[in-house]
């Protein structure tokens, strides 16, 4: 079945440190793919997302492409900030008739000063 | 409010007692949807509500829980004779239709259940 993969936690980085999160996906077709946030006593929101091959999201300096030839979909970032400790969970949505996402277990990150 | 709102944020209950849990979603969201988020674990999807109907529930896990939405609005998630194992957070999401358009899905901050 549809499944999402990503590398195990948690992760800690110093300030200005440069971030990857691997995430890999098993679907049928082709779904869209997503990095959720989970920031500390918060909940999930959506970070950046990518619909088809070859999209790059980006938002607030985290950027993902959508590989298809390696189903990946791995979280980068080229200097974190304290700020962006959190749990951040890869997901794919399948192309049925409404948007079902499916999450990886979700990887934690520490960024310390 | 303008997000998701969920209640309560935290619930203890006794082992094989009955549980309710409330879902406002953002007013004129159509589609709705709950997880559960176990410790260490992402979220699983559990039932996917358009409108009133209840379009999907695959993912419930068993004839214990049952969710209801009967004005398209809020929703609730009811659990019967709890156990230890449904202890978790369950989320609700929803999203402005929800017709594989691949809409953006507005979560909830969570219900922690405990069952003790």
């Amino acid at each position: 079945g549809d499944s999402v993969t990503q590398m195990e936690g948690p992760v800690t980085l110093s300030e200005e440190a440069f971030l990857t999160i691997n995430c890999t996906y098993t679907a049928t077709g082709y779904p869209s793919l997503f990095w959720y946030v989970q920031y500390p006593g918060e909940g999930l929101q959506l970070l950046l997302k990518a619909t088809k091959a070859d999209d790059k999201g980006s938002n607030k300096g985290f950027e993902a492409t959508y590989r298809k030839e390696t189903t990946s979909f791995h979280l980068e970032k080229g200097s974190v900030q304290v700020s962006d400790s959190a749990v951040y969970f890869c997901a794919l949505s399948v192309k049925t008739s409404y948007d079902k996402v499916i999450f990886g277990p979700g990887t934690s990150l520490s960024v310390i000063p | 409010g303008a997000g998701v709102s969920q209640t309560p944020s935290n619930k203890v209950t006794e082992k094989g007692k009955y549980v309710e849990l409330r879902c406002d979603p953002i007013s004129g969201h159509t589609a709705l949807y709950w997880y559960r988020q176990s410790l260490g674990q992402g979220p699983e999807f559990l039932i996917y509500f358009q409108g009133t109907g209840a379009a999907d529930d695959s993912g419930l896990p068993n004839d214990r829980f049952f969710a209801v939405r009967p004005e398209g609005s809020v929703s609730t998630l009811k659990i019967q004779r709890t156990e230890r194992g449904d202890s978790a957070v369950y989320l609700c999401a929803s999203s402005p239709t929800g017709g594989g358009m691949n809409t953006e899905a507005f979560f909830g901050q969570g219900t922690r259940l405990t069952v003790v």
